[in-house]
């Protein structure tokens, strides 16, 4: 049991350049979520879904993408990478919507030249 | 809109010097009050959850307390691999959004 995972670990892009931010989960859970993590601020939620097929904004979605096609895939896509989403980015979930006991993965460290 | 603040920012004590880390918040609906830690280049793990105030639990060093404005997390005797970054988050609504203080470094000295 993997738990929540994440790839890559490490990422440099450019500007303008875009790529895909992957996670996965082996817990069965419902809910998956991203948030990104910058000096000197909480966590803040980009997306979240509530199950496959099923996705929606949370504080901070400018500028990202998601879907959600199978149980345990939640990628997050930057169409159009810019210095300002150089962050961690945590990938995590819970057994299903309306539980907030949340397990996170290990995070992928994401700077923009 | 929801609101979490911890404090202090940062908390350095001498191993077996007790403390507390404090956070405060305002939530419209609260489903739950969580602590999580948080060690350098990882992810946040979960520690506890609180429903209700009044309610505490327990865990080794740690304890979670829960009032209807605030949550304390008291650390007793503390050791030197309870360094880390504490987090304090509020679940609100039905999608379980959570809302995330800024953390709290503790840092413990041998």
């Amino acid at each position: 049991n993997a738990g929540v995972t994440q790839t890559p670990k490490f990422q440099v892009l450019k500007t303008g350049q875009s790529m895909t931010l992957q996670c996965a989960q082996d817990m069965n859970h419902e809910y998956m979520s991203w948030y990104r993590q910058d000096p000197g601020m909480g966590l803040r939620l980009i997306h979240y879904s509530v199950g496959a097929g099923i996705t929606d904004q949370g504080e901070v979605p400018n500028g990202y993408n998601v879907s959600r096609s199978t149980t345990e895939d939640f990628p997050l896509r930057l169409l159009s990478a810019a210095p300002s989403q150089t962050s961690v980015y945590f990938c995590a979930s819970s057994h299903r919507q309306g539980t907030y006991e949340q397990y996170f993965g290990p995070g992928t460290r994401l700077t923009v030249t | 809109e929801d609101q979490v603040t911890q404090s202090p920012e940062a908390l350095r004590l001498q191993e077996g010097e007790s403390s507390s880390l404090n956070c405060s918040y305002t939530v419209s609906g609260l489903r739950g009050l969580f602590w999580y830690r948080q060690d350098p280049g990882k992810g946040p793990e979960f520690l506890f959850t609180l429903y209700s105030a009044g309610e505490e639990k327990e865990k080794e060093r740690l304890k979670a307390t829960l009032t209807k404005k605030e949550s304390f997390l008291h650390i007793t005797a503390p050791k030197p691999e309870d360094s880390a970054t504490y987090l304090c988050a509020v679940g609100s609504g039905a999608n379980s959004k959570l809302t995330f203080g800024k953390g709290i470094t503790l840092s413990v000295r041998p």
